[in-house]
């Protein structure tokens, strides 16, 4: 089982900033296979990026994906009220499909 | 509207059954793969499978042990995910979520069903 490991756990930030999250595998993920969601309470994860850097549809373009083999970056490039979340990476490479456990951007 | 509308919360004992149910519409059923990912409180999501369902093959995660059971019915536009031999930790929100045949990204999800298990 791919094991995806996120960081940082927490990521404080004010409105207007860059946000840099992480996303490291314990193998190496085809770049096609790797997705970001974004998930806020009591809601279902949203997708934002399929194929490490394509943008899902209606997803603005200050989310950014990219990445290779084990190391994988979501950048949003200013972040909005509405960007303050919990992001969860995936990997859809191999069976069993994994996420990881999920930054979460809060407000500083 | 394109959507995946899911059944109600559901209760159930240590060591019973449950069915969750996912009504597709506004999309052509059979061209996608629906998954079914559950979230327990506060984790991270887990995959649990997948059907075709188009042609009904199905795929299961391992980690599941025999457990977990997906069908579909086209005709209803339907996706039932049965958990069975039920135990605390299965308690979560269950969703389902459409992917394409071929790229397991999820592009479109419910919006839970919460399934709690107590004695």
């Amino acid at each position: 089982e791919i094991v995806l490991t996120q960081s940082p756990g927490t990521l404080s930030l004010s409105p207007g900033e860059r946000a840099t999250l992480s996303c490291r595998a314990s193998q190496s993920v085809r770049i096609s296979y790797f997705a970001w969601y974004q998930q806020k309470p009591g809601q279902a994860p949203r997708l934002l990026i399929y194929g490490t850097s394509n943008r899902a549809t209606g997803i603005p373009d200050r989310f950014s994906g990219s990445g290779s083999g084990t190391d994988f970056t979501l950048t949003i490039s200013r972040l909005e009220p509405e960007d303050f979340a919990v992001y969860y990476c995936q990997q859809y490479d191999r069976s069993p499909l994994t996420f990881g456990q999920g930054t979460k951007v809060e407000t500083k | 509207q394109v959507q995946l509308v899911q059944s109600g919360a559901e209760v159930k004992k240590p060591g019973a059954s449950v069915k969750v149910s996912c009504k597709a519409s506004g999309y052509t059923f059979t061209r996608y793969a629906l998954h079914w990912v559950r979230q327990a409180p506060g984790q991270r999501p887990e995959w649990m499978g997948w059907i075709n369902a188009g042609n009904g093959n199905t795929q299961y995660s391992q980690n599941f042990q025999g457990r977990v059971t997906i069908t579909r019915d086209t005709s209803a536009t339907t996706a039932d995910l049965t958990l069975s031999s039920l135990r605390s930790d299965d308690t979560a929100v269950y969703y389902c979520a459409r992917g394409d045949n071929n790229r397991w990204y999820f592009d479109l999800w419910g919006r839970g069903t919460l399934v709690t298990v107590s004695s």
